[in-house]
């Protein structure tokens, strides 16, 4: 066990839906990462937040977005759902930037 | 061509073989090198970090980086059956952004 919380494990939802995934990051790790894991494309990473601010932007779509709130946990917003979002997605903590960084359970979406 | 290149595998062993698993990398830049394992459906999971070259031991498993070449590599020693899973190597630059950029992973299977 990691100490990185997901919620929910499952989401299944139809495509143009809104979903909300939730991450809690390990104690003390200001760091967190968001990344999505498909067959074709492997993990790609997303977005990073350190302690409340956007660091880093990877290939994250448009009708993504995510933030991250006072008590460090992270939510990724995913809108406008298409069939092709459907994936594994993971949240990561560190406790710093250039740190090791540790990956919660996933996430897994369907869009049906 | 793609950052990270790894053999997708399946690698297929048995009981006590001494495992070899490697990736290359085309981006000078990165210095940080991680290997994770990652079970199916699960998380991955961190098992070495190395920076820069050189070489790491930790247990069973040892992590050699040969930046002069752009190659990585993880050993197994004693190969378990509990060591099926995929292997995957991952990678960060110095600079100011901490995102991992993952090979495609190594599906290992050890069989008793």
């Amino acid at each position: 066990d990691s100490g990185v919380t997901q919620t929910p494990k499952h989401l299944i939802t139809a495509t143009g839906q809104r979903v909300t995934l939730r991450c809690s990051p390990r104690s003390g790790d200001l760091s967190v990462y968001w990344y999505q894991q498909s067959l074709d494309q492997g993990l790609q990473f997303l977005i990073q937040y350190y302690n409340g601010e956007e660091r880093a932007k990877g290939n994250i779509l448009e009708r993504f977005s995510a933030q991250q709130f006072p008590d460090l946990h992270s939510e990724l917003n995913l809108s406008s759902l298409e069939l092709g979002d459907s994936a594994l997605y993971f949240c990561a903590s560190s406790v710093a930037e250039k740190a090791r960084q540790y990956f919660g359970p996933g996430t897994r979406l369907t869009v049906t | 061509q793609k950052e990270v290149e790894q053999d997708p595998g399946p690698l297929s062993v048995p009981e006590g073989a001494i495992v070899s698993l490697n990736c290359t990398y085309s981006n000078s830049a990165f210095q940080y090198f991680m290997w994770y394992r990652q079970y199916s459906r699960k998380g991955p999971e961190l098992l070495m970090y190395t920076y820069s070259s050189g070489n790491k031991e930790d247990g069973r498993f040892t992590a050699q980086v040969d930046k002069s070449s752009k190659y990585i590599s993880l050993f197994i020693r004693d190969s378990q059956p509990s060591d099926s899973a995929t292997y995957l190597c991952a990678m960060s630059a110095l600079g100011d952004t901490d995102k991992l950029i993952f090979g495609t992973g190594t599906r290992l299977q050890v069989f008793p």
